[in-house]
């Protein structure tokens, strides 16, 4: 039984580029989320998916972030034009839905610095 | 207000002693309630769920819920050095089947001193 993976774990970039994250859920959860943890902050919702439909963008997701579920399994979350503020935890987490029990497990994370 | 509130401590207790986490949120129509543990560089770790009033216990760890309160809290007994970290608690957003994104407090930092 393994859990969520996220790959890379760190990501070191120049301001301007893009970069995507992928996350892996637990086999069995059909519902993924992503999440953003700055230093000194909880976790701050970014999106989440059902299967491959997305059901909701937190105000947080500018227009240069994209996520993607295509099959339903694994997402990515992809980010254009990189700027310092995006340094952070990105956090990609799974529960399943339908389930008495609504619990998310989180993966390790992705370090995402921006020089 | 803020939506989930936690003092951001450090909260520091003895080894062996009771120690105390907090939580208040401001959405009355949240049903999911749930504490991570977070330690220093590494990603959150759920340790206990509650989803109706009362007490809830597993192991050295009890989580109570007062809905009418809007209060969550955690208890940890026989407090070890290893539990030295950051416990967040967390809500789920809206109203729904409890299934929804979570918002998160900042935080309380756990310092257990031997």
């Amino acid at each position: 039984d393994t859990g969520v993976s996220q790959n890379p774990r760190h990501k070191i970039t120049k301001r301007g580029q893009n970069v995507t994250f992928r996350c892996d859920p637990i086999s069995e959860h059909n519902r993924l989320y992503w999440y953003r943890q700055t230093l000194g902050q909880g976790p701050e919702f970014l999106t989440y998916f059902q299967n491959e439909a997305q059901l909701e963008k937190s105000r947080l997701l500018s227009d240069r972030f994209s996520a993607e579920r295509p099959k339903g399994s694994f997402s990515t979350l992809e980010i254009q034009r990189t700027e310092q503020g995006d340094s952070a935890m990105y956090l990609c987490a799974s529960s399943a839905a339908g389930q008495l029990s609504y619990e998310q497990y989180f993966g390790p994370g992705t370090r995402l610095t921006v020089t | 207000q803020k939506e989930v509130e936690q003092n951001s401590g450090p909260l520091s207790v003895p080894e062996g002693a009771i120690a105390s986490l907090n939580c208040t949120y401001s959405d009355r129509g949240s049903q999911s309630f749930f504490w991570y543990r977070q330690y220093s560089g590494k990603s959150p770790e759920l340790i206990m769920s509650i989803y109706s009033n009362g007490d809830k216990e597993d192991g050295r760890f009890t989580a109570q819920l007062n809905k009418a309160s809007q209060y969550v809290s955690l208890l940890i007994r026989d407090s070890q050095p290893s539990d030295s970290a950051t416990y967040l608690c967390a809500v789920n957003k809206g109203v729904g089947s409890g299934n929804t994104p979570l918002v998160f407090g900042k935080g309380t930092r756990l310092s257990v001193i031997a």
